[in-house]
This record gives C-alpha cells, structure tokens and sequence, in this order.
C-alpha cells in the first residue's frame, strides 16, 4: 500500500532561518510527488512535481528534491508569508488516479 | 482563469437532511476529482472523473455519498442523509490528462466547509 509520512508535523523558524521539510514515502511505481501549500480556510496551491530520483525544481525561496525513498523541501531565508502547512501527495503505478497524501507540516516564520 | 469554483462555501444542515456540493472544473480540464479533509484523515480522495465518466468511486465512503459530472463543466457531490461524522472541508480539483508515464497535477478549488449538526 502506497504511504507518505511527512515530518516534522510542526515546525517554527525565525525570518531567515532555513530549514527543510521532509517526506518520507512507499510507492510502487513512482510516477509523481507533488508538494502543495496549503493556507488556512484554502484549498491546496499546486507548487512542485517530481518525477525521478536527482530531480530538482525551484521556485523563489523553495527548492524541492527527490530521492527513491523521500523528498525535501528547502526553504531558504523564509519570511512569515511562507507560513502555511506544506502538505506532499505521490501518484503511484498501482493507482489509476489517485494521490496519496501526508498529513502536512506546519510552518510558522516569525519576523 | 477563475480557477476551480465551488459552492456553496459554508454549509450548515441538521442530521438527516441532504447536502449537495457544487463544482466547476477549469475549462479544459478533463479530469475532475473530489476530497474530503479532516483532522484525523488529512485529505482523501473519495472519487475521481474522466471526461465525465466515474473512472474510481472506491473513497467514497458510503451509499448516502454520491457524484455526478452531467457535463465538462459542473459537477456535484450530494449526501443523503447528512451525519455528524460527515461534517468535513470538501475539496474539488481538476487537471489535464497526464503526459505519457507522467502524473495529473491537480489544481483545486477553495473548498466547502459542512457542517452537520
């Protein structure tokens, strides 16, 4: 059965304290991980897919890399708009179209 | 793009009455896919659509769920009767078909917060 375990479940950081989020998962058959980011009383914000071990993607301050067994999100110099719970979601062979989601980690930046 | 659009935004109805969801995919956008979010589960798929057919209804959690996709454009989830235990963010996404041996990256929609009392 596909699983993703995302961790830390809570994570506080001081304005320009960088730190990575990790997600940890069990597929067969890997044919995306996808990041979102998702803010209170709002449906998810599509940010990142993967698709391949060593793969990279960027955008501003967060960089998203995978390997065959878990993903990162680096946040780099985070300011408190990057406040939200960044949830991750794999696609796998042996579901149709299903993503299997974590449960999130929870960001707080402080200024 | 106006994205996806849902309605209502808030819902609140007493046990045993029906409740019905409102969505409208992203134009183009063959696939159309509905979530529940909760503190315990996260978020869950309960049921997904390709070019308005059913493709996989296996989340869905009971008989007094139930989706429906008449056109590309609208799509409704209904609850009939509502219980407390349904009371939940309902989300609604949608993407393009995936690329070949690629996956579906799904945009989705502000959600309809239920609650059943």
């Amino acid at each position: 059965e596909d699983q993703v375990t995302q961790s830390p479940e809570a994570l506080r950081l001081q304005e320009g304290e960088s730190s990575s989020l990790n997600c940890s998962y069990t597929v067969s058959g890997l044919r995306g991980l996808f990041w979102y980011r998702q803010d209170p009383g709002k449906g998810p914000e599509f940010l990142f897919t993967l698709y391949s071990a060593g793969e990279e993607k960027e955008k501003e301050r967060l960089k998203a890399t995978l390997t065959k067994k878990e993903s990162f999100l680096h946040i780099t110099a985070p300011k408190p708009e990057d406040s939200a719970t960044y949830l991750c979601a794999v696609h796998g062979s042996s579901n149709t179209g299903k993503l299997i989601f974590g449960q999130g980690t929870t960001l707080q930046v402080k200024p | 793009d106006a994205g996806v659009i849902q309605s209502p935004r808030h819902e609140v109805t007493e046990m045993g009455q029906e409740v019905t969801l409102r969505c409208k995919p992203i134009s183009g956008h063959d696939y159309l896919f509905w979530y529940r979010q909760t503190m315990m589960r996260g978020l869950e798929l309960l049921i997904y659509f390709n070019n308005n057919v059913p493709i996989d209804d296996s989340g869905m959690p009971e008989d007094r769920f139930s989706a429906k996709m008449p056109n590309a454009s609208f799509s409704t989830l209904k609850i009939q009767p509502s219980e407390p235990r349904d009371s939940a963010v309902y989300f609604c996404a949608s993407s393009f078909p995936p690329l070949a041996g690629g996956s579906y990256e799904q945009y989705f929609g502000p959600g309809t917060r239920l609650t059943v009392t």
